[in-house]
C-alpha cells in the first residue's frame, strides 16, 4: 500500500530563511505526488504537483520540489520565507494507476515563521 | 464556477442526532471524493464517486456514513446517530475526466462538532 511520511510534524523557521519540509513515499506505482497548503479552518489548497517528466516543480508562492526517485522523496523548499507561509502542509501520493486513484496524505507539517 | 462549494460550513449538533452535508464539485469534473480529517491529522479517504456511482468506500465509512450522487452532480453525505468521535473536517474534491494528471481541487470543508 502506498504511504507518505513527512519529517517533523512542526518547523519553525526565521522570516527570510530557507523552508525546508521533508516528504517520504512508499509507492508499488509510479507515483504522482502533490503537496498541499491548509490554513486554519480552511481546505487544502494545491501547491504543486509532480506527474511525470522534470522532476524540480515549481509551484504558487515561490515553492518548488524534487522528486528523487533513487531516495523516494519529494521535499518541498522555499528560498526565503514570509510571513504569510505560516500554515499547515501536507504531502500526498497517488495510491492506484486505476479505481479511484485517491490521495493518501502525510501526517502534515506545521510550518511557524518566526518574525 | 470557481472552485469545489461544501455546506455548511461549520456544524454542531448534539450526540445521537443525524446531519448532512453538501458538495458542489466544479461542474465539468465528474469525480468525487469525500475525506475526513481530524484534529492534527492528514486527511483520510471515505469514498469515491464517478458520475453517480458509488465506486469504493473505505473502512472507516461505517454503516452510519451514507453518501450519495444524484445525476452526478452535487453529493451528500449523511451521518446518522452521530458520535464525539464524528468531530472532524469532511473535505470534499473533485477532478475532471480523462487523464489523471491533473490535480485535485478541495473545498473549504464542512467542521462538524458533536456534543
Amino acid at each position: 500500500a502506498q504511504s507518505v511520511t513527512q519529517l517533523g510534524s512542526h518547523v519553525s523557521v526565521s522570516e527570510g530563511a530557507l523552508v525546508l519540509l521533508r516528504c517520504n513515499y512508499s509507492s508499488s506505482v509510479p507515483p504522482y505526488l502533490f503537496w498541499y497548503v491548509q490554513y486554519p479552518n480552511q481546505g487544502l489548497q494545491l501547491l504543486l504537483k509532480y506527474t511525470t517528466g522534470a522532476t524540480l516543480v515549481k509551484g504558487i508562492n515561490g515553492f518548488e520540489a524534487e522528486f528523487k526517485k533513487s531516495e523516494t522523496s519529494f521535499h518541498l523548499t522555499k528560498p526565503s520565507a514570509h510571513m504569510s507561509d505560516a500554515a499547515e502542509y501536507f504531502c500526498a501520493v497517488r495510491d492506484s494507476l486505476q479505481g479511484a486513484q485517491k490521495l493518501v496524505f502525510g501526517q502534515g507539517t506545521r510550518l511557524t515563521i518566526n518574525p | 464556477d470557481t472552485g469545489v462549494s461544501q455546506n455548511p460550513r461549520h456544524k454542531i449538533t448534539k450526540r445521537g442526532q443525524n446531519v448532512t452535508f453538501r458538495c458542489d464539485p466544479i461542474s465539468e469534473h465528474n469525480r468525487l471524493y469525500w475525506y475526513r480529517q481530524t484534529l492534527g491529522q492528514g486527511p483520510e479517504f471515505l469514498t469515491y464517486f464517478q458520475n453517480e456511482a458509488q465506486l469504493e468506500k473505505s473502512r472507516l465509512l461505517s454503516d452510519r456514513f451514507s453518501a450519495e450522487r444524484p445525476k452526478g452532480s452535487f453529493s451528500t453525505l449523511e451521518i446518522q446517530r452521530t458520535e464525539q468521535g464524528d468531530s472532524a473536517m469532511y473535505l470534499c474534491a473533485s477532478r475532471p475526466p480523462g487523464i489523471s494528471v491533473y490535480g485535485y481541487t478541495f473545498g473549504s470543508g464542512t467542521r462538524l462538532t458533536v456534543v
